[in-house]
């Protein structure tokens, strides 16, 4: 059981807009700023989206983070047959550093 | 680049300990915390816990209170992870990363695979 929810599976199409939630509590997202890993198969998690909606350098302007009280939102827009991986939200929940339990993002 | 490089993957018997270590290279290794993440197969990321490479303070999830410690050897510029009284539940890949502003993980090490099994 993960402190923070995030549904088990999303799917889209090609050139299709899909979100990916993320919701909290108010000992962590309410009060922490969220960040996103994308992880393709057989690989090391990888940075997406830094303090709610920042992208590293080299992340594609597709990726996109929101928050809105204890709640959290990845919106890849574009989608692309590479975008297939998991995605994880994260936070800081007092000193602990703590995840969602996932999305497995399907492109069909 | 950035970089951190992990040791190989471990096969260990129940009731044993194991040791993995994180070699960083391309920035100031006592700059930045180092943090260790877990994860079973088919499962979620598992936070454990961070260490202050500078400090050598270290902080760690409940759930592993008691049984990992996390270390470092700056003249060498690696950190390890230590997990003891292992059992089969402790199967899986581990992470080190690297925490930017103490916060954010990048970049992640390239995992290592262990195994408890009798």
């Amino acid at each position: 059981q993960s402190v923070l929810t995030q549904p088990p599976s999303a799917s889209g199409t090609p050139g299709q807009r899909v979100t990916i939630s993320c919701s909290g509590s108010s000992s962590n997202i309410g009060s922490n700023y969220v960040y996103w890993y994308q992880q393709l198969p057989g690989t090391a998690p990888k940075l997406l989206i830094y303090r709610n909606n920042q992208r590293p350098s080299g992340v594609p302007d597709r990726f996109s983070g929101s928050k809105s009280g204890t709640s959290a939102s990845l919106a890849i827009s574009g989608l692309r047959s590479e975008d297939e991986a998991d995605y994880y939200c994260a936070a800081w929940d007092d000193s602990l550093r703590v995840f969602g339990g996932g999305t497995k993002l399907t492109v069909l | 680049q950035v970089q951190l490089v992990q040791s190989g993957a471990e096969v260990k018997k129940p009731g044993a300990s194991v040791k993995v270590s994180c070699k960083a290279s391309g920035y100031t290794f006592t700059s930045y915390d180092i943090n260790w993440v877990r994860q079973a197969t088919g499962q979620g990321l598992e936070w454990m816990g961070w260490m202050n490479p500078n400090s050598g303070n270290t902080g760690y999830a409940q759930k592993f209170q008691g049984r990992v410690t996390i270390t470092r050897n700056t003249s060498i510029s690696t950190a390890y992870m230590e997990l003891s009284s292992l059992r089969s539940e402790d199967t899986a890949v581990y992470y080190c990363a690297r925490a930017r502003a103490r916060s954010w993980f990048d970049p992640w090490g390239q995992g290592t695979l262990v195994t408890v099994s009798s």
